[in-house]
């Protein structure tokens, strides 16, 4: 089964809207961290946000939000007030505390956001 | 400045040139790891290490391999390299801690002709 599942190959967002990009997670540990990555065309990785499994509130970087949603397993990123320069790939990331060393990505979204 | 280097950023070969991609990192992180991302597939984690000669396999390890000999450095080598393993390659390190972030370095492309 796929650890991290990502839903939407692609999404469109008007500029200056708010966007949410999807994520699921399968994990059977009470541990764990949940992360996105956003990685613009020239290729690089950028990290935006985390969410502990522990945690109470919904974090925050900005204009980045992360729904979390425990019992759905689910933690869905999302943009307020879209920018151009948040056209971009954007990937989720679990990684467990007890059951492993590894890091699960999913297969990411291509957001673009239209002026 | 703390950072993840690996080089080259790009590179051309040829079907069994063996051939290593360096990973550095100045941030002391104990934990550091290998993925290769792939149209559609996001990325894979191919190996990781917990630590100074210890290392473990990812989802994607054949054809593969890595050490690390020291805590900076955590170089891939391809023996025998495929076309079937031209892809994006991406070293990231972070501290033991399951509660920090990777930081990446900025990816070698990697082709195999």
């Amino acid at each position: 089964a796929q650890k991290i599942t990502q839903t939407q190959p692609g999404m469109f967002v008007q500029e200056k809207e708010a966007v949410t990009l999807d994520c699921t997670y399968d994990t059977s540990d009470q541990s764990y961290g949940l992360f996105w990555y956003k990685q613009p065309s020239s290729g690089e990785m950028i990290f935006l946000i985390y969410q502990g499994s522990y945690d109470e509130q919904n974090a925050t970087e900005g204009r980045y939000s992360l729904n979390f949603q425990k019992a759905r397993k689910s933690a869905n990123l999302v943009i307020s007030a879209s920018q151009l320069g948040d056209s971009a790939m954007y990937f989720c990331a679990m990684r467990e505390a007890n059951t492993g060393n590894q890091f699960y990505f999913g297969t990411g979204t291509s957001l673009t956001v239209i002026p | 400045e703390a950072q993840v280097t690996q080089n080259p950023r790009y590179l051309i070969t040829v079907t069994g040139k063996k051939l290593t991609v360096t990973c550095s990192q100045n941030m002391n992180h104990e934990y550091m790891s290998w993925y290769r991302q792939d149209p559609g597939l996001g990325l894979r984690q191919i190996y990781y290490s917990m630590n100074v000669e210890v290392t473990d396999k990812g989802d994607v390890p054949e054809g593969y391999k890595v050490s690390r000999k020291e805590k900076r450095n955590f170089p891939l080598i391809l023996e025998s390299p495929s076309p079937n393993q031209t892809s994006l390659y991406f070293c990231a390190s972070t501290p033991s801690i399951y509660n920090s972030p990777l930081h990446f370095g900025n990816g070698t492309r990697l082709t195999v002709t």
